[in-house]
């Protein structure tokens, strides 16, 4: 799976939109990119995925560069129970995915 | 709550004790995957089952850890003569691939403490 590289923290305010950046320069052309994000003492929790185009959700914002060596993960409209450690991994998707490789993340705090 | 369960939550044992925990998946899905997560890091992948299979071991699983799955619906995951280095969080997690789509379902984790 392609190295995904993060901010280590970042600081939004409560209402706004937070934007985490992720770079994956090595990206292969039958691998997607998933976020997941891991409150504290609580298991990961997958948020969305994508391979080229732009997804959205009812949590979240994917947004893929055109050459899909990065991306945005975007929670418009932030609130303090967003926050948490977010996980960019580029993996297989379907039956060619297995493991789930983590790297440290970007720890976002939404403040009051 | 039809999602992933774990038990126990929290173990604590003294070291070179042998410590069993085991994991219930979401029911419909095939695959289970085990990963441990120590403080300030993401988690680690162990090892992961299709159905009843063990597709896949990571080289962290030493010959102290043993995992299965033997009907293909929970698993258990056994680390015998533990050592202080195992303190960590064990997650399970499970999915049923299609598609693109692998989204894998996380339980709450078992804390293992090694006196």
């Amino acid at each position: 799976d392609a190295k995904t590289t993060q901010p280590p923290s970042m600081d939004c305010a409560e209402g706004r939109a937070a934007n985490l950046p992720c770079n994956h320069s090595t990206i292969s052309g039958n691998e997607y990119v998933y976020w997941y994000r891991q409150i504290h003492s609580q298991g990961p929790q997958y948020i969305i995925h994508g391979l080229k185009n732009n997804e959205t959700n009812e949590m979240a914002s994917l947004i893929i560069t055109e050459d899909r060596k990065s991306s945005t993960l975007i929670l418009p409209h932030a609130t303090l129970r967003d926050t948490a450690v977010y996980y960019c991994i580029v993996t297989k998707g379907g039956t060619s995915g297995s493991r789930l490789t983590f790297g440290e993340g970007t720890q976002l705090t939404v403040n009051p | 709550d039809t999602g992933v369960s774990q038990d126990p939550r929290h173990k604590i044992t003294k070291r070179g004790q042998n410590v069993t925990f085991r994991c219930d998946p979401i029911s419909e899905h095939n695959r289970l995957y085990w990963y441990r997560q120590t403080l300030g890091q993401g988690p680690e992948f162990l090892t992961y089952f299709q159905n009843e299979a063990q597709l896949e071991k990571s080289r962290l699983l030493s010959d102290r850890f043993s995992a299965e799955r033997p009907k293909g619906s929970f698993s258990t995951l056994e680390i015998q003569r533990t050592e202080q280095g195992d303190s960590a969080m064990y997650l399970c997690a499970s999915s049923f691939p299609s598609g693109a789509y692998n989204e894998q379902f996380f339980g709450p984790g078992t804390r293992l403490t090694v006196l």
